[in-house]
Parts: structure tokens; sequence; C-alpha cells
């Protein structure tokens, strides 16, 4: 059974850092792309980046509202998932979702149930 | 970037009738290879969205075939007929055919 599990969201201040991890299981995690997506309350998912598999060197994307400030990386002995948030402002409040992105029928299959993150002094 | 628009913000449905949701992109989502990235998910209260619709119009494994997908390259239609009680949620259209992916802005839908 595939399993996505995220960690580390919390109260953090503005300017501060974050790293949230997300434990993969149930399937060969190396053969994935695995992105980041966020919610804000009440509004719809954005769309944060992805790092893709072994077969494309886990090269990564982001969106460029957050290029540059988010990091994603991966630990492929470990199955884990990283967001490496910097400089975070107000309006990164959110949940995150990780999701793995199957490249057969090119979308997200399955997402985790998401950590919540609010930024504020 | 893509810029998905969903109408209508919201909907209400009497059980057992049919409610239709509208997608409108940007720019065309049809790929060089024939494929038309729009997809299309549910995000029930509380939960992470669940796929619905892949490639326009391919219904997801497990997924009621009251549920459809139609559209053209750029504006796209999810119709759910005989809308049952567990259809309560957000929908939200997506595009995956380019970097930012992006989803519209949601329609909730409502039971009378």
């Amino acid at each position: 059974e595939v399993k996505l599990l995220e960690s580390g969201g919390g109260l953090v201040q503005p300017g501060g850092s974050l790293r949230l991890s997300c434990a993969a299981s149930g399937f060969t995690f190396t053969d994935f792309y695995m992105s980041w997506i966020r919610q804000p309350p009440g509004k719809a998912p954005e769309w944060l980046g992805v790092i893709r598999n072994k077969a494309n060197g886990y090269t990564t994307e982001y969106n460029p509202s957050v290029k540059g400030r988010f990091t994603i990386s991966r630990d492929n002995t470990q199955n884990i998932l990283y967001l490496q948030m910097n400089t975070l402002r107000a309006e990164d409040t959110a949940i995150y979702y990780c999701a793995r992105f199957t490249t057969g029928y090119w979308y997200f299959d399955f997402w985790g149930p998401g950590t919540m993150v609010t930024v504020s002094s | 970037d893509i810029v998905l628009t969903q109408a209508p913000l919201s909907v209400s449905v009497t059980p057992g009738e049919s409610a239709s949701i509208s997608c409108r992109s940007s720019k065309s989502l049809l790929s060089s290879k024939g494929i038309t990235s729009l997809y299309w998910y549910l995000q029930k209260p509380g939960k992470s969205p669940q796929l619905l619709i892949y490639r326009m119009s391919n219904l997801a494994s497990g997924v009621p075939d009251r549920f459809s997908g139609s559209g053209s390259e750029t504006d796209f239609t999810l119709k759910i007929s005989k809308v049952e009680t567990e259809d309560v949620g957000v929908y939200y259209c997506a595009q995956f055919l380019e970097y930012p992916r992006t989803f519209g802005g949601g329609t909730k839908l409502e039971l009378k």
C-alpha cells in the first residue's frame, strides 16, 4: 500500500526557516517524481516544485513563486522527500502536501494528508 | 503560467440530479503527442485531493462512472450525473502540460 506522511510543520516567525519531511512507503521511491504542493486555508492548491526520478537524474523544477527560497531534495536510501523553506512570509501559511507523480499517465496519483505551516509573529 | 478559470464558484444540487463544472484554460492543453493534459480532482472536506479524471476524459481507477469529462483544447467540462451525498466537496481542474503545474480556483459542490 502506497503511503506518504508529511511532518515538520508548525508555527514559525516571519523570516524564519523550516524543513518539512515526507516519508514514503509501499513503492519503489526512486522510480517516481515527487512534488510538494501547498494549499492556503480555503484556497486552491499551489504546486511548488518537483524532483524527478532516478532515470531523470533527480533534477528539480520550481514554481517561480518560491524559487530561490524553497529547495526540494530526497534521501533515496531512507525514502524521504524534503522541502527546505527559507525566509518564510505570512503568505506561506498553508497545508503542505507531498504527492507522487506517475510518469505513466502523468498525474499526481497519491497525496499525503498534509502538514500545516503557520508563519506568524 | 497557464491560468485555469473555473465556473461556477459553487453549485447546489439536489441528490439524484446532475451537475456540470466548467474549466477554461488560458492556453491550449493539447500536447505534441496528442494528449490533452487536463485533470480533475475532488477534495472532500478535511481530505487531500483525489483524482477523478485524467487526460480530459479518462476515468481514474475506482471512480464511479457517474463522473465524466469532456472538452476541447481550452474549454473543459466535468459532469456528475445523479449526484450522491459522497460527491460533496471542492472540485479542481489542473494542468500538467507545462511548468509550473497549475490548478483552477475550485468549485464547491453542496447538496440542497
